[in-house]
């Protein structure tokens, strides 16, 4: 079967660093996503990796272990703004864009 | 208008009643997904199609049935619910493999 692992809940404050970390065990890989999701509203997309390393954009950063099974989602600078549910997914299978996703990371930034 | 809409933003509907849930896209994409995300779970593939043909039914009850009638609209039909299919119903669209999946804003379907 597939399993997407990433923890449930994260606080952190203001101006700081956190890294919401997702293990993946899947039939196929075409690449892994993160997404971000406010409360009520549609997920929108942070980042892709398809192949290992290190993707920066701005004050979101990704990594990818694909011998791990591994990745990350850093972000930098935090805003309250930030408070957020982040999704981490994994495109596998043959079905075209046939995402698996993990139960979302409830990242909450305090003042 | 841009992007991925839906409609309607909010349903409620009886065991017995008969709806439509509609979602279009306005990016030129081939695929075309419904998504159900309950609380607590993950966001769970329903149906997927590609270039009208649906490529995927990711095993999903005979009372949600979809219906993609061209490459920019995608229906989502829904008769005789149970109040656990009670959900937030995203649609989303994408180019092809390996590029992200836009989402609409989804429809907040309570079944009474």
């Amino acid at each position: 079967g597939q399993n997407i692992d990433q923890p449930t809940e994260m606080t952190a404050t203001e101006g700081a660093i956190v890294q919401i970390n997702c293990t993946y065990q899947t039939s196929g890989f075409n690449g892994l996503f993160w997404y971000q999701q406010h409360a009520g509203e549609a997920p929108t997309f942070l980042s892709y990796n398809v192949l290992d390393g290190l993707e920066e954009k701005g004050r979101f950063s990704s990594f990818l272990s694909r011998s791990k099974g591994y990745s990350y989602l850093l972000l930098k600078e935090l805003q309250m703004k930030d408070s957020a549910s982040y999704l981490c997914a994994v495109e596998g299978g043959s079905t075209l864009g046939r995402l698996y996703f993990g139960r979302g990371t409830q990242l909450t930034v305090w003042p | 208008e841009t992007g991925v809409t839906q409609t309607p933003r909010h349903l409620v509907m009886g065991m017995t009643n008969k709806k439509s849930l509609k979602c279009e896209q306005h990016l030129g994409h081939n695929a075309m997904y419904w998504y159900k995300q309950s609380a607590k779970k993950p966001l769970e593939l329903m149906f997927v199609y590609s270039l009208e043909e649906r490529v995927e039914n990711n095993s999903v009850p005979s009372r949600f049935s979809p219906e993609c009638p061209n490459s920019s609209h995608l229906f989502l039909h829904l008769h005789t619910l149970q109040p656990e299919d009670s959900a937030l119903y995203l649609c989303a669209s994408s180019q092809g493999r390996g590029d992200e999946q836009f989402f609409g804003p989804g429809t907040r379907l309570t079944v009474l």
